[in-house]
């Protein structure tokens, strides 16, 4: 357990509303990432975090922004929803080694 | 770019039976390997992983060895059981161990 949680863990929203999922950890880690994982696809990067304020984009990244004004916080904001958007999301952290720890995911539907 | 090719499933076997999960990269350099399991409704969990070629690695029975010369980091396990039941994911870690690419995962389903 590396000390990954996800708010919320499921939300339904409307197409057009903007939307904030958190990933927050407890122990420090400088890299964050946020991921969704849509059937076929495994797991896609969005964007990460190399530190605070730092982040770069991922290979799925438009429509969305992050943001990490805290170690401990990594944000990721869908400005306006749309129904493609409708998918699992996961946020990571690195260790020390070249490993990625998971949290336990955010369902997002988008109708 | 980096990549990585896994079987596509479901795969079902009854229980015992001898699993195998084929995974193939494409990658740049000196990529780490890992793979990672998926309980229903839950997250990834890291199962094993190898760092060099020729690094096996092992964990609650399953094994993957790192073998550079055909590009694989195929998953095997001798004796499956119902508790295994889940969606395995292999992935690589670029060289500078900042970015992840993963398989689009294999399920596995196990019979009593």
């Amino acid at each position: 357990d590396a000390g990954i949680t996800q708010s919320p863990r499921h939300k339904v929203t409307e197409t057009g509303t903007p939307v904030t999922l958190r990933c927050h950890q407890t122990e420090n880690h400088r890299y964050m990432y946020w991921y969704r994982q849509d059937p076929g696809h495994g797991l896609r990067l969005i964007h990460y975090s190399y530190g605070v304020k730092d982040t770069d984009k991922g290979e799925v990244s438009d429509g969305y922004s992050v943001s990490r004004s805290k170690t401990e916080d990594f944000l990721l904001t869908l400005e306006s929803a749309t129904s493609s958007q409708t998918s699992v999301y996961f946020c990571a952290i690195k260790g020390t080694g070249p490993e990625q720890y998971f949290g336990p995911g955010t369902r997002l539907t988008v109708t | 770019g980096d990549s990585v090719t896994q079987m596509e499933g479901p795969v079902t076997l009854s229980e015992e039976a001898f699993l195998t999960i084929n995974c193939t990269y494409t990658a740049t350099g000196y990529p780490s390997l890992f793979w990672y399991v998926q309980y229903p409704g839950e997250g990834l969990q890291l199962l094993l992983k190898a760092t060099k070629a020729d690094d096996k690695g092992s964990n609650k029975g399953f094994e993957a060895t790192y073998r550079k010369e055909t590009t694989s980091f195929h998953l095997e396990k001798g004796s499956v059981q119902v508790s295994d039941s889940a969606v395995y994911f292999c992935a690589l870690s670029d060289q500078g161990f900042n970015k992840f690419y993963f398989g689009s995962g294999t399920k596995l389903n196990v019979k009593p």
